[in-house]
């Protein structure tokens, strides 16, 4: 079946630090992959995505690179800030969904950056 | 603009009450989402809708659970006779590109 497995939280931060939250996954297929992040007391929102392999999903100096042949979609970034601090989900899409485009999430992680 | 609101966003329940959660999207969606998130999970799939038509419904929904979109705007998520494995938060989502959903703040169910 198609699942996301990623790095057990909390993580725990200083500000500017440099962040990795992993991810692998087991899909049929060519998925679709996306991080999603929860910001306390707010609904769940996209942070990035990438559709193919090697395709890099950036945004808010986030990155994550999909790579097919690891299974993988880590999340990066160089310097975080206390305003990272959130839960962080990975999810995919299974590529032949018939169209529902039903999300499998992760089981989150959870970010605290200290100033 | 896009938004979701819940309502309502905490509800306590004895076990076997009914309960019923609302979904409104701020603007027109075609497609609309429910999902269920317990605590220390990452969201599950229940139920979503193109339009006013339920065209999936996970196994996750049993008979107890009914989600309606009767004009294709906001939609219910009805439990009925809950039970304490019902407790969780309620999360609905309007789809906004592939893969893309915006998710409301959600309704926290807790069934004593």
């Amino acid at each position: 079946g198609n699942s996301v497995t990623q790095m057990e939280g909390p993580v725990t931060l200083s500000e500017e630090a440099f962040l990795t939250i992993n991810c692998t996954y087991t899909a049929t297929g060519y998925p679709s992959l996306f991080w999603y992040v929860q910001y306390p007391g707010e609904g769940l929102q996209l942070l990035l995505k990438a559709t193919k392999a090697d395709d890099k999903g950036s945004n808010k100096g986030f990155e994550a690179t999909y790579r097919k042949e690891t299974t993988s979609f880590h999340l990066e970034k160089g310097s975080v800030q206390v305003s990272d601090s959130a839960v962080y989900f990975c999810a995919l899409i299974p590529f032949a969904q018939g169209g529902s485009e039903k999300l499998v999430f992760g089981k989150g992680t959870k970010l605290t950056v200290n100033p | 603009d896009t938004g979701v609101s819940q309502d309502p966003r905490h509800k306590i329940t004895k076990r076997g009450q009914n309960v019923t959660f609302r979904c409104d999207p701020i603007s027109e969606h075609n497609r609309l989402y429910w999902y269920r998130q317990t605590l220390g999970q990452g969201p599950e799939f229940l139920t979503y809708f193109q339009n006013e038509a339920q065209l999936e419904k996970s196994r996750l929904l049993s008979d107890r659970f009914s989600a309606e979109r009767p004009k294709g705007s906001f939609s219910t998520l009805e439990i009925q006779r809950t039970e304490q494995g019902d407790s969780a938060m309620y999360l609905c989502a309007v789809k906004q590109g592939r893969g893309e959903l915006f998710f409301g703040e959600g309704s926290r169910l807790t069934v004593l």
